[in-house]
């Protein structure tokens, strides 16, 4: 993986149900992988910053696992709601650019249906 | 409120004509980046400010493009001659500087060449 890719592209979701996706990244000169959500009209919103090859990360009903070794994070939502409808980003920080560039996946756009 | 916060939210021009955003961001970071987002795309670095120094610029950004951070606080963006292709969403965001702080984002410029 040469660049940052995000599955799928889009989501439904029904209310109460549980749901998870993927970011894929390079597996070498690893830095550090961020997650944000993105609701239409706000700002992107910081979830995590994962830096620890097996790293698991919870906020609320949100949680998130990294495996630097073979490039991915799953990102779960347990029991989704429909304020959790959001575009979904990760972005790969290399060690070449540890001072903060981040590269970003397309995102994952997750709708969830009352 | 104290978070990153970007002006205008929306510009629509002609082309050819030169545009400027402005960016503020939270009030003790010392770390600044430009964004830009196309359609279907994540956001792609541009550019960098270290305090006042800018540090880093992409090579999307063309001699079209200058950022500029008086002082270490608010930084501008100006676009002159825009291009259709210039049509994005320009995202600011700041971090307090350490490599894999937490980027906080603004809500963004939605930016529209006709």
């Amino acid at each position: 993986i040469l660049n940052v890719e995000q599955s799928p592209q889009s989501l439904h979701v029904q209310e109460g149900d549980s749901t998870n996706f993927t970011c894929s990244f390079p597996s070498s000169n690893f830095y550090a992988l961020h997650w944000y959500r993105w609701e239409t009209a706000k700002s992107p919103e910081a979830l995590f910053v994962m830096t620890l090859n097996g790293d698991e990360k919870k906020k609320g009903r949100i949680s998130a696992t990294l495996n630097t070794k073979e490039g991915y994070s799953y990102l779960y939502i347990k029991g989704s709601q429909p304020e959790d409808s959001a575009t979904y980003l990760c972005a790969f920080q290399s060690t070449a650019d540890s001072w903060g560039k981040l590269q970003f996946g397309a995102g994952t756009q997750v709708v969830v249906t009352p | 409120d104290t978070g990153v916060s970007q002006n205008p939210r929306h510009k629509i021009t002609k082309r050819g004509q030169n545009v400027t955003f402005r960016c503020d961001p939270i009030s003790e970071h010392n770390r600044l980046y430009w964004y830009r987002q196309t359609l279907g795309q994540g956001p792609e670095f541009l550019t960098y400010f270290q305090n006042e120094a800018q540090l880093e610029k992409s090579r999307l950004l063309s001699d079209r493009f200058s950022a500029e951070r008086p002082k270490g606080s608010f930084s501008t963006l100006e676009i002159q001659r825009t291009e259709q292709g210039d049509s994005a969403m320009y995202l600011c965001a700041s971090s307090l500087g350490h490599g894999s702080d937490t980027q906080y984002f603004g809500p963004g410029t939605r930016l529209t060449v006709l």
